[in-house]
């Protein structure tokens, strides 16, 4: 079993849609979780962190974790074009992965339709 | 806009030339990591400096030869690359990689990338 597991789609959704992308994950010593937002040919751009379980939200993005669940979760509310990319979960046992040990899901590609 | 800033955005080579690539950072961060990145995959750790210092090499070709002049650069000297070594490469800076204490804002943020083609 793979220590982060995420959808790679592609998922296809109409302008306006609710997304929800998610990540599973086997290792509880996770405490802090990422989710990255990358375009084509371009770097991972950071869009949320959490740490432990709980919500957080910004703007039109609410990130969730249950960690009893070992699930999270990227919620993208009235989703616009621009934000059709690849979205990428990652993980880290240690605050901000500042070990350099981010474990990263393989990525959803995500499409949203005018 | 990332405050972390990676030269060249494309750079075609041969299998024996020589070049780098740079980055470099204004955030003050102490941490900064080189990641390859193929095609669909996600980002793959190579290196980890922490205070300048190489603290992990993740058991990363010699052909790739990884320098921190200071707490704002970063290079990646290439050298004798194969054509599977072609791929997007990043650059990535934290605060610092201590680990031991909570600190808000302590996660890692992306260059753009350098796009490497070896032919």
């Amino acid at each position: 079993q793979k220590e982060v597991e995420q959808d790679p789609g592609p998922l296809s959704v109409p302008e306006g849609a609710i997304v929800s992308l998610n990540c599973t994950y086997s290792n509880s010593a996770f405490q802090y979780f990422m989710w990255y937002r990358q375009y084509s040919r371009k770097g991972p751009e950071l869009l949320m962190y959490t740490y432990s379980s709980g919500n957080k939200e910004d703007g039109r993005f609410t990130a969730q974790v249950d960690k009893s669940s070992k699930y999270i979760s990227l919620f993208i509310r009235d989703s616009q074009p621009s934000d059709s990319a690849t979205y990428l979960c990652a993980m880290s046992p240690t605050y901000g992965g500042s070990q350099g040990n981010l474990i990263f899901g393989k990525g959803t590609k995500l499409s949203v339709k005018p | 806009d990332t405050e972390v800033t990676q030269t060249p955005k494309h750079l075609v080579m041969g299998m024996t030339n020589k070049k780098s690539l740079k980055c470099e950072q204004h955030m003050g961060h102490r941490a900064m990591y080189w990641y390859k990145q193929k095609a669909k995959k996600p980002p793959e750790l190579m290196f980890v400096y922490s205070y300048e210092k190489l603290s992990i090499n993740e058991s990363v070709p010699s052909r790739f030869s990884p320098e921190c002049p200071n707490s704002s650069l970063l290079n990646l000297h290439l050298h004798a690359l194969q054509p599977e070594d072609s791929a997007l490469y990043l650059c990535a800076s934290s605060q610092d990689r201590s680990g031991m204490v909570v600190q808000v804002g302590n996660t890692i943020y992306f260059g753009e990338g350098s796009w490497l083609t070896v032919v």
